[in-house]
């Protein structure tokens, strides 16, 4: 039972160009959610969080969108950089910073230049 | 601030054994959860501990145990390891049970 799901298992995008990651989810008790971003041999690293109360978070060039009543969220990330090229993984919580994360199964993402 | 620290980076085990995987969190964080990531199953919760007790848990059998120390620092159990036990296992910290989660970059057990 996939309560958070990434159907986009990899996504190509050139340099310079939005990504947008989609996310969508099941479970209606979700509250807060979280992308992460993973480097091989690395653990996953925050990037951005957004609480149900609100549909719009933005750090820097990542903005992240919620709409509640399709359970989906999307990450978009503007301008895309060769950096930007690993694993995001889409997460989701009960209670906003509750340690029980539920993850989506990732997407590969991968700059072009 | 040094990140968090996971030991051992690799591991290799048959089936049967047990095995101890430890965690430091980072400087002043008290919150530590584990997770395991398979290509099957992706990323799956496996417990949270927060001063000492266990305030949650995934759905993995009884052969998955941990435990947190005084100074933080956590240990994860796996007894009677088989082999759909190979997997990458992660550990995370926070400042406290509801601040955002910082992941170190994990153990990766094989068991044959």
């Amino acid at each position: 039972d996939q309560q958070v799901k990434q159907n986009s298992p990899s996504l190509s995008v050139q340099e310079g160009r939005i990504s947008i990651l989609n996310c969508d989810y099941t479970n209606s008790m979700f509250d807060y959610f979280l992308w992460y971003k993973k480097y091989p041999a690395e653990g996953p690293t925050f990037l951005i969080s957004i609480s149900s109360i609100k549909d719009k978070n933005e750090d820097g060039r990542f903005t992240v969108f919620l709409n509640k009543s399709a359970k989906h969220l999307s990450l978009h990330i503007v301008p895309s950089q060769p950096g930007d090229s690993a694993v995001y993984f889409c997460a989701a919580s009960e209670v906003q910073g509750a340690q029980k994360l539920v993850f989506g199964q990732g997407t590969r993402l991968t700059i072009n230049p | 601030k040094a990140g968090v620290t996971q030991t051992p980076r690799y591991l290799i085990k048959t089936r049967g054994q047990q095995v101890t995987l430890s965690c430091s969190p980072i400087s002043g964080h008290r919150s530590v959860s584990w997770y395991q990531q398979t290509p099957g199953q992706g990323l799956q919760f496996l417990f949270e501990y927060f001063s000492e007790t266990q305030r949650n848990k995934g759905n993995f059998p009884g052969r998955f145990s941990g435990r947190q120390f005084s100074n933080s620092r956590s240990e994860m159990n796996v007894s009677t390891l088989e082999l759909g036990d190979s997997a990458l296992y992660l550990c995370a910290s926070s400042t406290g049970p509801t601040d955002t989660q910082y992941f170190g970059p994990g153990t990766r057990l094989t068991v044959l």
